[in-house]
């Protein structure tokens, strides 16, 4: 069984860096064909793609976040990281990492989300 | 960067009712292409991958068809469970992933 929750501060200043955990259960990181990403969503908005590192510790980042964003793993602790540099009230969201499967469809390898954590909120402010 | 529209960003329907969502892709993204259920205060659910494979466990009333530009999300007869916000994802190149904007389902 698949689980994954994240954890990390509720309140965060402007500026100031924020880092969330993602510790999941019932995969390793260290499988080929697994990934895990960051998604964000701001309060009654849509969600937003940020970040997914792969098993061979290839990582993707959103380019409009590039410069900002880390995510790293921990393989042996089965955590993945996600390091967001010089927050702002707009970086106020629900933060949620997902298991990503790598799979080979119809002869095209591609990945989608299978399992999400709950998710956490996050509020940049003063 | 590869851009996602979804038509319509809201939509009232019956139960019973049968339903399409559009996403279209800024450009080819062959069948890379992934359908999201969100209830409020709850994560996303997967429903469809590779533009139109069920995931295990999702109710055959969902389908999902395209390629290239255009995909479809259709719900063939909608129960009350189904009122929720559907969201497409495309992995196929930069950035890794874009969500399109979301269709809002609700009860008319």
């Amino acid at each position: 069984q698949i689980t994954l929750k994240e954890s990390g501060p509720t309140l965060v200043k402007p500026t100031q860096t924020l880092t969330l955990t993602c510790t999941f259960s019932g995969f390793s990181l260290s499988t080929s064909g697994v990934g895990v990403g960051w998604i964000r969503q701001p309060p009654g908005k849509a969600l937003e793609w940020l970040a997914l590192i792969y098993w061979n510790d290839d990582k993707r980042y959103s380019p409009s976040l590039k410069s900002r964003l880390t995510i790293t793993k921990d393989t042996s602790g089965n955590q993945v990281v996600l390091t967001m540099t010089n927050t702002d009230p707009v970086d106020t969201a629900t933060y949620y990492c997902a298991h990503g499967r790598i799979t080979t469809v119809r002869g095209e390898t591609l990945y989608y989300f299978d399992f999400w954590g709950q998710g956490t909120l996050v509020t940049v402010s003063s | 960067d590869i851009q996602m529209t979804q038509s319509p960003s809201s939509l009232s329907a019956s139960v019973g009712d049968r339903v399409t969502i559009t996403c279209r892709a800024s450009q080819s993204i062959s069948s890379y292409l992934s359908w999201y259920q969100q209830k409020p205060g709850k994560a996303p659910k997967l429903l469809i991958y590779a533009a139109s494979s069920l995931q295990s466990g999702v109710s055959s009333r969902f389908s999902g068809s395209g390629s290239g530009t255009d995909f479809t999300l259709t719900i063939s007869s909608l129960q009350p469970e189904d009122f929720a916000t559907y969201y497409c994802l495309q992995s196929y190149s930069t950035p890794l992933g874009t969500f399109g904007q979301g269709t809002k389902l609700e009860i008319k």
